[in-house]
């Protein structure tokens, strides 16, 4: 099982649409979490962070469930500009020594909206 | 936009050259990594910096070497290029190692052929 796992998708939705990701994670001991884009041929760009007790930004919802390990991400009245892969990102820290977070990438989720 | 450069943006080489990727930085983060993507696999770490002199390895470290001797430079460099190193690499930096994110540079392109 992959540590972190998104449905690839493709999803096609229409202007206007409200369309959901779902992202599973296996690590019980994740403590962030992240929702990133990329734009075809670009770098990935934090859209935002997901806190335990659900956070929104805008047209933006992210929710965590911590005891079915998964986060989602809610995108309402969909734009054409949100075309793109969402990445689901979780961060494992280990504390001590040189340790690091560990960011595990989701493969992505791929949002065509159309008009 | 957090400053992070990456150079060269694309690179062709051949088969058994060396190749040294630059990432800079003018945020003074402690923390610098490198991913490579690929399709059907997603962004892998190869290698990161905690600090100055301070590298260890990522889960696809094989064939890759890094450095960072000033806290704004981190280099990869591939010893001897394969066909399989062909791949989009990016740079990225965080602030903490806890709960920060990374802010990642514009990638380079890399084709081994």
């Amino acid at each position: 099982r992959k540590e972190v796992e998104q449905d690839p998708g493709p999803f096609n939705v229409p202007e206007g649409a409200t369309v959901a990701f779902n992202c599973t994670y296996s690590n019980s001991a994740s403590q962030s979490f992240f929702w990133y884009r990329q734009d075809c041929r670009k770098e990935p760009k934090l859209l935002m962070s997901v806190y335990s007790s659900g956070n929104e930004d805008g047209r933006f919802t992210a929710q965590l469930n911590r005891a079915s390990q998964y986060i989602s991400l809610l995108i309402r009245d969909s734009k054409l500009s949100d075309s793109a892969t969402y990445l689901c990102v979780v961060n494992s820290y280990y504390a001590g020594g040189t340790s690091y977070g560990k960011l595990t990438f989701g493969q992505g989720t791929i949002l065509t909206v159309h008009p | 936009d957090a400053g992070i450069t990456q150079s060269p943006r694309h690179k062709v080489t051949e088969t058994g050259t060396p190749v040294t990727l630059r990432c800079h930085q003018t945020e003074n983060h402690r923390y610098m990594y490198w991913y490579r993507q690929d399709p059907g696999h997603g962004l892998r770490l190869i290698h990161y910096s905690y600090g100055v002199k301070d590298t260890d390895k990522g889960e696809v470290s094989d064939g890759y070497s890094v450095s960072r001797s000033k806290t704004e430079d981190f280099l990869l460099t591939l010893e001897s290029a394969t066909s399989s190193q062909t791949s989009v690499y990016f740079c990225a930096i965080s602030k903490r190692v806890d709960n920060s994110p990374l802010h990642f540079g514009n990638g380079t392109r890399l084709t081994v052929t």
